[in-house]
């Protein structure tokens, strides 16, 4: 079955604790990216990644990493939490990110984190 | 930098009458649109997109959508209305290596 994966899916933490959320695909797809839902904001965007090893900056790339060492993986890396990255976080994937497939992008099941 | 407005945080309809969810888009070139739909607890799902050619697009479950050029919009609209079309609706648009996405409108239909 395609799909993201993302881990953990429900996470509590303290300030400070290193975490990092991880994102696999299963579908070959180039570009990845992850986002942050608020509520009365949307989704914004904190990183994506055209291929591997080509990461940038999304609209919020504040206290957060990416890597991209391989083509299915995308882990999102936050060195030391805030409480004002509690989230709900998504991590999605598209077929590329110059094609006509543009945009379409599949999503992950999203991952509640909490930061005391 | 690209944007998108939706305009209204929440559409309420009765089931079997039409629905329009609203939205205005702002982006440097040729506009790529999309519509996602999100349920409680999951992530977001594909429901359709302009890209070129006929204004009015056709998507998953029964959801089509206008592009207005001059007036800068992308509606998303349905005949008739399910409860079960009850959720979270984003619209989006693609520019720079990224799809920025509104706010939202939460779509209630009722019974």
């Amino acid at each position: 079955e395609a799909q993201v994966t993302q881990n953990p899916r429900y996470l509590i933490t303290v300030t400070g604790k290193k975490l990092t959320v991880t994102c696999s695909q299963n579908m070959n797809h180039e570009y990845m990216s992850w986002y942050r839902q608020d509520p009365g904001l949307g989704l914004r965007q904190i990183y994506y990644s055209m291929n591997v090893e080509v990461t940038d900056k999304g609209d919020v790339p504040e206290g957060y990493k990416v890597s991209r060492k391989e083509k299915r993986n995308f882990p999102l890396i936050l060195e030391s939490p805030s409480p004002n990255q509690t989230s709900l976080y998504f991590c999605a994937s598209s077929l590329s990110g110059t094609s006509g497939r543009t945009g379409e992008l599949f999503f992950g099941e999203g991952s509640r984190l909490t930061v005391l | 930098a690209q944007s998108v407005a939706q305009p209204e945080d929440q559409v309420n309809v009765a089931e079997g009458n039409p629905l329009t969810v609203k939205c205005t888009y702002s982006v440097s070139g040729n506009p790529y649109l999309f519509w996602y739909v999100q349920y409680p607890n999951r992530g977001l799902q594909f429901l359709l997109k302009y890209i070129t050619g006929d204004n009015l697009v056709k998507g998953s479950y029964g959801f089509e959508a206008e592009f207005n050029k001059s007036q800068t919009s992308f509606h998303l609209k349905k005949p008739s209305a399910l409860v079960s079309d009850s959720a979270l609706y984003f619209c989006a648009v693609w520019g720079y290596s990224t799809l920025t996405f509104g706010k939202g409108t939460m779509l209630l239909v009722s019974p």
